[in-house]
């Protein structure tokens, strides 16, 4: 199947600071991404949807000025996590959709300590 | 809006017994559904997709079923596994939406030994 690679896989930042995540797929080109979050023991919530050439469609209750997207080129998008705080720490994980059918990177592990 | 349940939300099993997961959407104009696997930590791992226009798909001892008009999907897992021990996920695509999932649940498997 396609290939959608996320790094870092872990990230631990201190409170204010902030932390880039990026999407890559690595054997196609996509002209959207999505970024989903997903708290402890619970199932995965959509944040935004990353459109290359535009800006990103966020969703409701979901803070454009924290939560930064680009998506400069058909195979990278990047989430930016501004002033990060601790509440913040949650599993961040990006797919992306060839055909009919989405893809997933490893997701990645911030902790805001 | 699309809403997708899962049911039950643990299910633990000894090895061997099939498996039996349910997943239910609110809205039956959906693209395809997904299922997938999560490992604790772990992102995911696609495993079914299922189109619109479907009744089911089978990958191995995976089979799953879609009822649109009914509103539900079923994954079975024929001679469970101790390594089946996983969160199983299903997700409908919105149709027209561009392989934007809306995610249930999950259902946390544990396959006794």
């Amino acid at each position: 199947g396609a290939v959608v690679s996320q790094h870092p896989s872990r990230v631990i930042c201190k409170s204010g600071t902030s932390v880039k995540i990026e999407c890559r797929s690595l054997d196609f080109q996509a002209t959207t991404m999505f970024w989903y979050r997903q708290f402890p023991k619970q199932s995965l919530m959509l944040m935004a949807t990353s459109n290359e050439g535009s800006k990103a469609t966020y969703e409701q209750g979901v803070e454009k000025d924290k939560f930064l997207i680009n998506h400069a080129s058909l195979t990278l998008s990047t989430l930016t996590v501004t002033s990060a705080h601790p509440e913040d720490s949650s599993f961040y994980i990006c797919s992306a959709g060839r055909n009919t059918e989405a893809f997933f990177g490893q997701g990645t592990r911030l902790t805001v300590v | 809006k699309q809403e997708v349940t899962q049911i039950p939300a643990a299910l633990s099993v000894p090895e061997g017994e099939n498996l039996v997961l349910n997943c239910s959407f609110t809205d039956s104009a959906i693209y395809n559904l997904q299922w997938f696997r999560q490992d604790p930590g772990k992102g995911l791992t696609s495993l079914l997709l299922i189109q619109s226009s479907q009744r089911e798909q089978t990958s191995g001892r995976l089979n799953a079923s879609l009822d649109k008009s009914s509103g539900r999907s079923t994954l079975y897992i024929a001679a469970s596994q101790p390594g089946d021990s996983a969160t199983y996920l299903c997700a409908a695509d919105i149709k027209a939406a561009g392989n934007k999932l809306t995610f249930g649940g999950g259902t946390r498997v544990l396959v006794k030994p």
